[in-house]
């Protein structure tokens, strides 16, 4: 399987506090992407990594990818009570997606 | 202006029904696809569309099949429901198979 898996499972923290979510996945890839999901709702797309980039930014978002330990990390900084939600990562291979499990994140006000 | 839209939002059936999802997407992109979100969250593709051509076709049940009438829409058709079809069916577009996806909000089936 070429399915992306994201660690934690689970992730709890205050708000403020920064979150940290990890990514590893099985086989090359031409670029990764970040998802959000709300609660009962559609993912919603966060960030898009290329396979030649180490490190992106995006407003209190930061993801990195490491190719040769097949990796990524999504940080959230100053987090809200707003980023409530469950994160997924994305590999594109073959024509296609494949996500991962997801960190389901809950940020305490 | 809702980019991805499906209806119904839910669906709840008996086991042997034959029930359709439709789906619909105004941003013009040339890809659709149908996902199957489990209760662990686990998000499979089902199919792809490109151009009304089926592109990609995962190992599903022939129960299921996707109708695209045109590019804008990708309706999915499921005959004899099963208590394992239950699930949450996500409606998803792109402009290219590699570029970012813009999902619907989501289709929970529930069959009894």
């Amino acid at each position: 399987s070429q399915q992306g898996e994201e660690d934690p499972q689970a992730l709890s923290i205050q708000e403020g506090e920064n979150a940290t979510m990890n990514c590893s996945y099985k086989t090359s890839i031409n670029n990764l992407q970040w998802y959000r999901q709300n609660s009962g709702r559609g993912l919603v797309h966060l960030i898009l990594i290329r396979s030649n980039e180490r490190e992106k930014h995006s407003g209190r978002l930061r993801v990195t990818l490491d190719t040769s330990k097949k990796s990524s990390s999504l940080l959230i900084t100053a987090s809200r009570a707003a980023d409530t939600a469950s994160y997924f990562c994305a590999t594109d291979a073959e024509n296609q997606f494949y996500f991962g499990t997801g960190t389901s994140l809950t940020v305490i006000p | 202006d809702t980019a991805v839209s499906q209806t119904p939002k839910y669906l709840v059936t008996q086991m042997g029904n034959d029930k359709s999802i439709k789906c619909e997407q105004n941003l013009g992109h040339d890809t659709m696809y149908w996902y199957k979100q489990d209760s662990k969250k686990f998000l499979k593709i089902m199919f792809s569309y490109n151009n009304k051509e089926l592109i990609i076709n995962e190992t599903v049940p022939n129960r299921f099949s996707p109708k695209s009438p045109d590019k804008a829409h990708l309706n999915l058709h499921i005959n004899s429901l099963e208590l394992g079809d239950s699930a949450v069916y996500f409606c998803a577009s792109s402009q290219t198979y590699n570029s970012p996806l813009h999902f619907g909000n989501g289709t929970r089936l529930t069959v009894t």
